[in-house]
C-alpha cells in the first residue's frame, strides 16, 4: 500500500535532549512537510522539502532540524533548544506542483518526561 | 496574501440533523480548495477538493463543499449526520503557481446521539 509512515506513535524527551522522529513515504513525492499541531491552533510548517538534499523553513523552524538524504525519508529532530516540544506531529507529503494536495501520516505524539 | 478563516472552532449537532462548517479565504490569484478530516489521534485525510470545473464537489460519505468565488468562501455541508462523523474538519487553499497550502484553524464537529 502507499503511504507515509511516521514512527513512533508516542514519544517521550527528556530534558536538554535531542529526538528524531522518522517520516518515510512510498508515493514518489518529491516534496515532504513537517507540521506541528496544538489544540486549537490548526497546522503550523515547521520545516518544508522540494527536492533531496534540500529544505527550507517553515513559519516556526526554532529548536528543530531536518535532513533529506533520500527521497522517501525526511526526519525531523525536535532539539533542546525547542523549550516547548510538546505537541503533534505530522508528516506529508505532496507532488511538487500548484495544486500542492497533501497526504498525511498518523501523526507523532511527543510529551516531555 | 492568502489566508483561510474557520468562523466556528466547534459546531456541535444531533445525530441526522444536517450541518455546514463554514471556510472563508482570501487570496487575489485563482486558487484550489479542499477539505480535509482528521479523526482523533490521526493524521488528516483528504475529505473532497476543488481544483476547476463545477463548482459543487462532492465525498463519497455523504459531505458536499460549493466553491463561491464571489462570497470567497467554500462552505462544507452534510444533510444528516452520523455519530461516526464526529471529527475535526481543516479548510485548506493552495493558490495557482504558488506551490504552498495554507491551512485553517480547523472546526471540531461533535455529533450528539
Amino acid at each position: 500500500d502507499g503511504g507515509i509512515t511516521q514512527s513512533p506513535k508516542y514519544l517521550f524527551r527528556k530534558e536538554g535532549q535531542n529526538v528524531t522522529l522518522s517520516c518515510e513515504q512510498n508515493l514518489n513525492h518529491d516534496a515532504m512537510y513537517w507540521y506541528r499541531q496544538d489544540p486549537g491552533q490548526g497546522l503550523r510548517l515547521i520545516y518544508y522539502s522540494q527536492i533531496v538534499n534540500d529544505f527550507q523553513k517553515g513559519d516556526i523552524a526554532e529548536g528543530y532540524s531536518v535532513s533529506r538524504e533520500k527521497k522517501e525519508s525526511f526526519p525531523l529532530t525536535v532539539t533542546s533548544a525547542q523549550k516547548n516540544p510538546t505537541a503533534f506531529y505530522l508528516c506529508a507529503s505532496s507532488l511538487w506542483d500548484d495544486k500542492n494536495i497533501q497526504y498525511f501520516g498518523a501523526g507523532t505524539r511527543l510529551s516531555v518526561l | 496574501a492568502q489566508s483561510v478563516t474557520q468562523l466556528d472552532s466547534q459546531v456541535p449537532v444531533f445525530e441526522e440533523a444536517p450541518v455546514e462548517l463554514r471556510c472563508n479565504y482570501s487570496s487575489s490569484v485563482s486558487v484550489y480548495l479542499f477539505w480535509y478530516v482528521q479523526y482523533p489521534n490521526q493524521g488528516l485525510q483528504l475529505l473532497l477538493k476543488y481544483l476547476s470545473g463545477s463548482t459543487l464537489v462532492e465525498s463519497i460519505n455523504g459531505f458536499e463543499a460549493e466553491f463561491n468565488k464571489s462570497q470567497t468562501s467554500f462552505h462544507l455541508r452534510k444533510p444528516s449526520v452520523h455519530i461516526s462523523d464526529t471529527a475535526e474538519y481543516f479548510c485548506a487553499v493552495s493558490e495557482t503557481g504558488g506551490f504552498k497550502t495554507i491551512f485553517g484553524a480547523g472546526t471540531r464537529l461533535f455529533v450528539k446521539a
